[in-house]
This record gives structure tokens, C-alpha cells and sequence, in this order.
């Protein structure tokens, strides 16, 4: 079954505006934890930001921003003023505490393409 | 400090020819995971080692698959008789452990295999 789930393939924007990236995931775990990645053209996996079931805080970094929604089992991405550079492909991944190995099962990824 | 580096890069070989893929993890993380991302498959879990043991395989798709590590650091990828569905990308990432719940897991460039 589907652990994680970005309904969303790609998205595309111009320069400048929001862009809010989708993630549903599905746990029976009571303990466990959630992670973007960015994979840049370059492809290299570029660690965002880890949040636990514990704390549902959302989360500003810079244009960044993560919203955590325990009741809809969602943890949502907004990039604000969005920029070229930030056009790569977007993960969102679940680890959960009874694997004991913390592995992650990532979703498909959404394509966020920045026009100029 | 140094992140995760893997070599070669690049690979290709030829349909039943065995090939070894190699992690060299960050510094002082005792965890480390190896990843397959293909079209197909997105991104999915092969092994995880905490120190020298491998107490999950679980995700290695044949017995064709094997991975060591030594020394609590480097680690071997290996795939006897390469086959075309192998053609992928190898992802290595590593973490601390301790404390509570998962350290980050910080990803490596990756090894892209095509086999002919």
C-alpha cells in the first residue's frame, strides 16, 4: 500500500508566485516522521526539513514554509515568491518508529518547473 | 565536513556481468541505507546497516542483490548478472542514530547503472 502519497505530477508557476505542494501519507504508527527532500536537475537529494508526529507546529523557513495537519494526515509545502532556482523535483517521505530502522518510503515526487 | 560520496557516478555495463557500487558514508554515522530510484519505481528501499550488521534486507528485490559493509563505514553494493530492469539510479544515504527517533538521512550523488 501506498504509504505516501503527491497527487500532484508537476506544477508550473512563473517567477514570483506561490506554489503549495500536496502530501497525504498513512500510518497505523503512532510515532513517526516526515520529511521533504528537493532533487535539483543536478539530482542530488537535498535534505528540508524533518517534522515529528509530536509536534505539529507549522514550520516558516524563509519562502519556505510546512504545514503539518495530524487530523488529515497531511503535510503540506508552500514555497512563496517562488524563483527559477527552485524548479527541481519535490519528495515528501514518511519514517515510522516500528521499522525500527527509520527507512524511508518516499512519495512519487511533484515536478515544480519556475518559469522566468 | 565531507557528505556522502559514492563512485563510480556512472556505470554501464553488460546484461549478466556483475558490477559493486560504492558508499562512503558522513563521518561518525553508524546508519546507512541504500535506495534504487527508476522511472518506474520512484524511490525505493534495498538495505539498511546499522554498524556492520544488516538487520533489514528486505528490500533487496532478488537474490542477484547483496551489500557488506566493513569497518562501520564504506559500504558494497553488489549486483551478480546485471539485468536490463537493474538500470537505475543507487542512492547511499547515512545518519546517526541515538537519541530519540531518526537522525536525518543525508543522500549521496547517486550511481547511475545502465545495463545494455
Amino acid at each position: 500500500a501506498q504509504k505516501v502519497t503527491q497527487a500532484q505530477t508537476e506544477i508550473s508557476v512563473v517567477e514570483k508566485e506561490d506554489v503549495t505542494l500536496d502530501c497525504v501519507y498513512e500510518t497505523r504508527d503512532t510515532t513517526y516522521y516526515l520529511f521533504w527532500y528537493k532533487q535539483p536537475p543536478s539530482g542530488e537529494l537535498v535534505f528540508l526539513i524533518r517534522r515529528n508526529s509530536f509536534d505539529e507546529q507549522n514550520e516558516i523557513s524563509g519562502r519556505y514554509s510546512w504545514n503539518f495537519q495530524k487530523s488529515t494526515s497531511s503535510f503540506n509545502f508552500t514555497i512563496t515568491a517562488s524563483q527559477v532556482v527552485d524548479s527541481a523535483v519535490y519528495f515528501c517521505a514518511l519514517s515510522e518508529a516500528w521499522t525500527n530502522d527509520y527507512k524511508l518510503s518516499f512519495g512519487a515526487g511533484t515536478t515544480v518547473t519556475v518559469r522566468a | 565536513g565531507a557528505g556522502v560520496s559514492q563512485s563510480p557516478s556512472n556505470k554501464v555495463t553488460e546484461k549478466g556481468k556483475d558490477v559493486e557500487l560504492r558508499c562512503d558514508p558522513i563521518s561518525g554515522h553508524t546508519a546507512l541505507y541504500w535506495y534504487r530510484q527508476s522511472l518506474g519505481q520512484g524511490l525505493e528501499f534495498l538495505i539498511y546497516f546499522q554498524g556492520n550488521s544488516a538487520p533489514d534486507k528486505s528490500g533487496l528485490p532478488s537474490d542477484r542483490f547483496s551489500a557488506e559493509r566493513t569497518g562501520g563505514s564504506v559500504s558494497t553494493l553488489t549486483i551478480q548478472r546485471t539485468q536490463q530492469e537493474d538500470s537505475a539510479v543507487y542512492l547511499c544515504a547515512s545518519s546517526s542514530t541515538g537519541g530519540l527517533g531518526p537522525d536525518t538521512q543525508y543522500f549521496g550523488p547517486g550511481t547511475r547503472l545502465t545495463v545494455l
